[in-house]
């Protein structure tokens, strides 16, 4: 898991702003997750990439926006249609998906808070 | 899809107690189930795991158990200590679709 990053820790912005967290793993891990957690929901999927330039839509997909152009880097745009984008936002990753049991590591989060 | 369901959501132990968290999982396609640690702020930690061809996997003072048939499994932790107090998540897999995890177990050890 040392080797997931996510920028910055804290963020602030002003309601009606898009904002863009940055989740970099060096890995070569290739799928890569984006999770939301809010205190008493646990972590709910947001978007996930098993393969650079594919994503699939999690369970809360509404009001964020993804790439991956590259392996290393899975990008989560928060855009101005989330109604209540404040929360804790966590990276993962992990080895490639359908060749067996694997595990999943998580970066160490971004706080965002949204005024 | 799965569906995660864990009990209970907040624990509370005595020093060198036993503490058990149960999950139950709805897709018996099911063949990985990991636990997660959380401490206040930092990442979720995997703590230990289990496929689904084995009934107990245990790694020193905490051991998970599998029940394929009833479709639910167990992390138990023996002995605890202070630094064990966190929330704890399970979570299930299907092949190669995501993770689903639980709401989460707070943990809290009472010296």
């Amino acid at each position: 898991d040392g080797g997931i990053t996510q920028s910055p820790k804290y963020l602030f912005r002003k309601e009606g702003q898009n904002v863009t967290l940055s989740c970099e793993q060096n890995l070569n891990h290739d799928a890569m997750y984006w999770y939301r957690q809010d205190p008493g929901q646990g972590l709910r999927l947001i978007y996930y990439s098993q393969i650079v330039n594919d994503f699939q839509k999690g369970d809360i997909a509404e009001g964020y926006s993804v790439s991956r152009e590259k392996k290393e880097s899975f990008p989560l745009t928060v855009t101005s249609a989330q109604k209540n984008p404040t929360a804790f936002y966590l990276c993962a990753s992990s080895i490639r998906p359908g060749i067996g049991a694997y595990e999943q590591y998580f970066g160490p989060g971004t706080r965002l808070t949204v005024t | 899809g799965e569906n995660v369901e864990q009990h209970p959501s907040t624990l509370s132990v005595q020093e060198g107690d036993s503490a058990v968290i149960k999950c139950t999982y709805s897709d018996s396609a099911s063949n990985y189930f990991p636990w997660y640690k959380q401490e206040l702020g930092k990442r979720p930690q995997l703590i230990i795991d289990i496929r689904s061809n084995v009934g107990e996997k245990k790694d020193q003072r905490i051991a998970v158990t599998l029940n394929k048939t009833a479709k639910h499994f167990s992390l138990h932790i023996t002995e605890t200590q202070p630094e064990d107090s966190a929330v704890y998540f399970c979570a299930a897999r299907a092949g190669n679709t995501p993770l689903v995890f639980g709401k989460g177990t707070r943990l809290s050890v009472i010296a």
